[in-house]
């Protein structure tokens, strides 16, 4: 039971190259996120995902894009990278249901942008 | 606006003394409060969930507490095993956490 598995774990990128982050997870999970973490400024939400092709915008949204075609899988897009979205990224997931509050993370992703 | 604020950023601990990490919240209408512990390089691992006043949860050195605007996480008799940074969240809304900045946590032999 691998939980929430990211890749890559490092990357550097050249300004105006584009990725994609993946996130799989093996829990059946229905709601998938991606946060951004950055010195000083904790956990900040970008995307997330209630259900298999469904996607909305949080906290930090711009410069990312993101698809969920399938329920174990959420993807994570940069367009064309800038120095700004050097930073560690992580997927999370949790079930559905107002007692299944708890969020499983992945171990992270980091992102260096040149 | 709903926020998180966790206190103080860093703390250092001999091995064996007792303290306890602050995060205080402004919420309408609190889901949830969290504790995750994260060590470096690694991702964020789920300590405890507290829902209402006066809940109180332990597991090992560890016991987290919550009241109407603050939760607090008291470490008894730290080991340096415990060095980590200890996150808060709360959950705002359907889907959304809210995460403080965390607090980071040396405990020296």
């Amino acid at each position: 039971n691998a939980g929430v598995t990211q890749t890559p774990k490092f990357r550097v990128l050249k300004t105006g190259q584009s990725m994609t982050l993946l996130c799989a997870q093996d829990m059946n999970h229905e709601y998938m996120y991606w946060y951004r973490q950055d010195p000083g400024m904790g956990l900040r939400l970008i995307h997330y995902s209630v259900g298999e092709g469904t996607t909305a915008k949080g906290e930090v949204p711009d410069g990312y894009n993101v698809s969920r075609l399938k329920k174990q899988n959420f993807l994570l897009g940069l367009e064309s990278a800038a120095p700004s979205q050097t930073s560690v990224y992580f997927c999370a997931s949790r079930l559905d249901g107002s007692g299944a509050n708890v969020l499983t993370f992945g171990a992270g992703s980091r992102l260096t942008v040149l | 606006e709903d926020q998180v604020t966790q206190s103080p950023e860093a703390l250092r601990l001999q091995e064996g003394e007792s303290s306890s990490l602050n995060c205080s919240y402004t919420v309408s209408g609190l889901r949830g409060l969290f504790w995750y512990r994260q060590d470096p390089g690694k991702g964020p691992e789920f300590l405890f969930t507290l829902y209402s006043a006066g809940e109180e949860k332990e597991k090992e050195r560890l016991k987290a507490t919550l009241t109407k605007k603050e939760s607090f996480l008291h470490i008894t008799a730290p080991k340096p095993e415990d060095s980590a940074t200890y996150l808060c969240a709360f959950r705002s809304g359907t889907y959304k956490y809210i995460f403080g900045t965390g607090t980071r946590l040396k405990v020296l032999a």
